[in-house]
């Protein structure tokens, strides 16, 4: 399988800042990985594909402004939320995807609290 | 209709005793099936992969429907260690790629 880790795992800001938050591959080249959000009782839902050296893909109803990502390499991919409101507190997921076997590794998510 | 519904719980169950989830989804033509287990604040991880025959590991046990759009997860002799939410995953409309989550049931296992 492989290794998915996130930095930061915990991050309190003040409203109107921006947060970026990177998600690293260890030890599987990711030409794409993917970030979701959950909030508390919730699903996981998918905000976007982040593809290695293009543009991100985003699902319907996500602010590509306000959610920038950032796929610059193989094993690295950055969320930046941008001037974070209290609404955008959630948990933050990354995830990459194996053809073989066929499954979904995840990071062990950041949890962000705005204030 | 929400593409992937799973009775949310929780499930309280004595240990010992076996559990049955449901979880029903929308797309006929869904092609992977997934039980992922998450954890209070943790990320999810994979169960187990759901098969058109059906498929074990250990204590639990997968099934799909694929004429009434469900899949299923059985888990006997419930250990306290079975304590999570247990979420259903489907792929979705776009790509087998796509995944489209359930919001999850959640078990507690009683001593």
């Amino acid at each position: 399988g492989a290794v998915v880790s996130q930095h930061p795992s915990r991050v309190i800001c003040k409203s109107g800042t921006s947060v970026k938050i990177e998600c690293r591959s260890l030890d599987f080249q990711a030409t794409t990985m993917f970030w979701y959000r959950q909030f508390p009782k919730q699903s996981l839902m998918l905000m976007a594909t982040s593809n290695e050296g293009s543009k991100a893909t985003y699902e319907q109803g996500v602010e590509k402004d306000k959610f920038l990502i950032n796929h610059a390499s193989l094993t690295l991919s950055t969320l930046t939320v941008t001037s974070a409101h209290p609404e955008d507190s959630s948990f933050y997921i990354c995830s990459v995807r194996t053809l073989i076997p066929n499954e979904q590794f995840f990071g062990p998510g950041t949890r962000l609290t705005v204030l | 209709r929400k593409e992937v519904e799973q009775d949310p719980g929780p499930f309280n169950v004595p240990e010992g005793a076996t559990v049955a989830f449901n979880c029903t989804y929308s797309n006929s033509a869904s092609q992977s099936f997934f039980w992922y287990r998450q954890d209070c604040r943790k990320e999810p991880k994979l169960l187990m992969s759901v098969y058109s025959s059906g498929n074990e590991d250990g204590r639990f046990t997968a099934q799909l429907n694929r004429a009434s759009q469900y899949i299923s997860l059985l888990i006997r002799d419930s250990k306290l260690s079975d304590s999570a939410t247990y979420l259903c995953v489907v792929n979705g409309r776009r790509s087998n790629y796509q995944l489209i989550w359930g919001a999850g049931t959640k078990l507690i296992i009683k001593p």
